[in-house]
């Protein structure tokens, strides 16, 4: 999807281990979102950025923390890594409504 | 947000108009009937939404009911690059719509036949 761009694209982790997904955008939008997409499920909003500088929680935080790096940029990271956060992680962007989202980064944690 | 409700599956023949159901029975008057589209394994794409009136664009037409209880996304002349989930959603919306993040049910796995 033009404009919004993740890495990577797929990673593999152990159980314990750190990372940080990146999220990046050149559709000079205000507000950005990381969403976790399980099998046969939809997507549910893991934490969202309505400006630079600002953070909120959405559905289902716990586990992950986030970072509004500027305008730009919006980060996901995982501690630790658990088998529970294997899914796949998609990054939207929007000003106001719709969003726009990136192709997603398929996580593994074994 | 309000609810929706879609029926977990459809298929269609390639050629023929895609009529997608929501039922959205508690929407409130300041809030769009949004669509969305996912094709496997790729981010959700926007397609259409709207508030009260029909829409139409390049990819589709949005029918909603006078009473806004319901709508109806068409695909005129569905292609096989169409099969995909369909996710009807409800929120504020527009320019002016809030900025925290969308409700996603699991939405209608549409597939068209060849």
């Amino acid at each position: 999807n033009a404009g919004v761009t993740q890495t990577p694209k797929f990673q593999v982790l152990k159980t314990g281990q750190s990372m940080t997904l990146q999220c990046a955008q050149d559709m000079n939008h205000n507000s950005m979102y990381w969403y976790r997409q399980d099998p046969g499920m939809g997507l549910r909003l893991i934490y969202y950025s309505a400006s630079e500088g600002t953070t909120d929680k959405g559905e289902v935080p716990n586990g992950y923390n986030v970072s509004r790096l500027n305008k730009r940029e919006f980060s996901l990271r995982l501690e630790s890594a658990a088998p529970s956060q294997t899914s796949v992680y998609f990054c939207a962007t929007s000003r106001g409504q719709p969003q726009h989202f990136g192709d997603g980064t398929r996580l593994s944690i074994l | 947000d309000a609810k929706t409700t879609q029926p977990p599956s459809m298929d269609c023949a390639e050629g023929r108009a895609a009529n997608l159901p929501c039922n959205h029975s508690t929407i409130s008057g300041n809030e769009y009937v949004y669509w969305y589209r996912q094709i496997h394994s790729q981010g959700p794409q926007y397609i259409i939404h709207g508030l009260k009136n029909n829409e139409t664009n390049e990819m589709a037409s949005l029918i909603i009911t006078e009473d806004r209880k319901s709508s109806t996304l068409i695909l005129p002349h569905a292609t096989l690059r169409d099969t995909a989930v369909y996710y009807c959603i409800v929120r504020v919306g527009g320019a002016g719509g809030g900025a925290d993040g969308l409700t996603f049910g699991k939405g209608t796995h549409l597939i068209i036949q060849p």
